[in-house]
């Protein structure tokens, strides 16, 4: 167990939808990334949250938005979904320096109908 | 900005014997983490072993070693005694470089090993 909660662990919906993912970080880590895993993309970093603040932005499209809230947690917005953006998405939490690694939680997988 | 690049997509070894999983890394930063995950079928991403860009030795984790030849830049994760649990994808990851945020990882495609019996 990593530590780091991710919600729903499978959501099923249909196109032009919209669906929120929610992550609970491990206790006392302050950054959460959000990435995608695709069959076809890999392991796509799509943005960062530091104690709130976004910190970094990799490959999100502007149908997708996150926050980080005051308690930590995260949630990933998806709208207007489209049939390519069934993927598994995953929340890490970083231990930070000096090692950084990611602790990533089950991931949430969003099938697109 | 950090590239990493995997060569196997998949692998076939057999049960008890030791198994390497190749990875080279692109950077230009003086000061790098490399890391290595496994993603078994059930879909979760398990951390197994770190390397620091400045660390004397390989690391090791257990029955994971980390086979780290700078000048070559390659971080190649050795596995000893393999199981077939060990039968995942395997991810290698540096830290840094616009594919993983400020402080985040950028994660090479992924090797799928498979441990026969």
């Amino acid at each position: 167990d990593s530590g780091v909660t991710q919600t729903p662990k499978h959501l099923i919906t249909a196109t032009g939808q919209r669906v929120t993912l929610r992550c609970s970080p491990r206790s006392g880590d302050l950054s959460v990334y959000w990435y995608q895993q695709s069959l076809d993309q890999g392991l796509q970093f799509l943005i960062q949250y530091y104690n709130g603040e976004e910190r970094a932005k990799g490959n999100i499209l502007e149908r997708f938005s996150a926050q980080q809230f005051p308690d930590l947690h995260s949630e990933l917005n998806l709208s207007s979904l489209e049939l390519g953006d069934s993927a598994l998405y995953f929340c890490a939490s970083s231990a930070g320096p000096p090692r950084g690694e990611l602790f990533f939680g089950e991931g949430s997988r969003l099938t697109v109908l | 900005a950090q590239k990493i690049t995997q060569t196997q997509p998949g692998m076939f070894v057999q049960e008890k014997e030791a198994v390497t999983l190749d990875c080279t890394y692109d950077t230009s930063d003086p000061s790098y983490g490399l890391f290595w995950y496994k993603q078994p079928s059930s879909g979760e991403m398990i951390f197994l072993i770190y390397q620091g860009s400045y660390d004397q030795q390989n690391a090791t984790e257990g029955r994971y070693s980390l086979n780290f030849q700078k000048a070559r830049k390659s971080a190649n994760l050795v596995i000893s005694a393999s199981q077939l649990g060990d039968s995942a994808m395997y991810f290698c990851a540096s830290r840094g470089g616009s594919g993983g945020g400020a402080d985040g990882l950028t994660f090479g495609k992924g090797t799928h090993l498979i441990i026969q019996p």
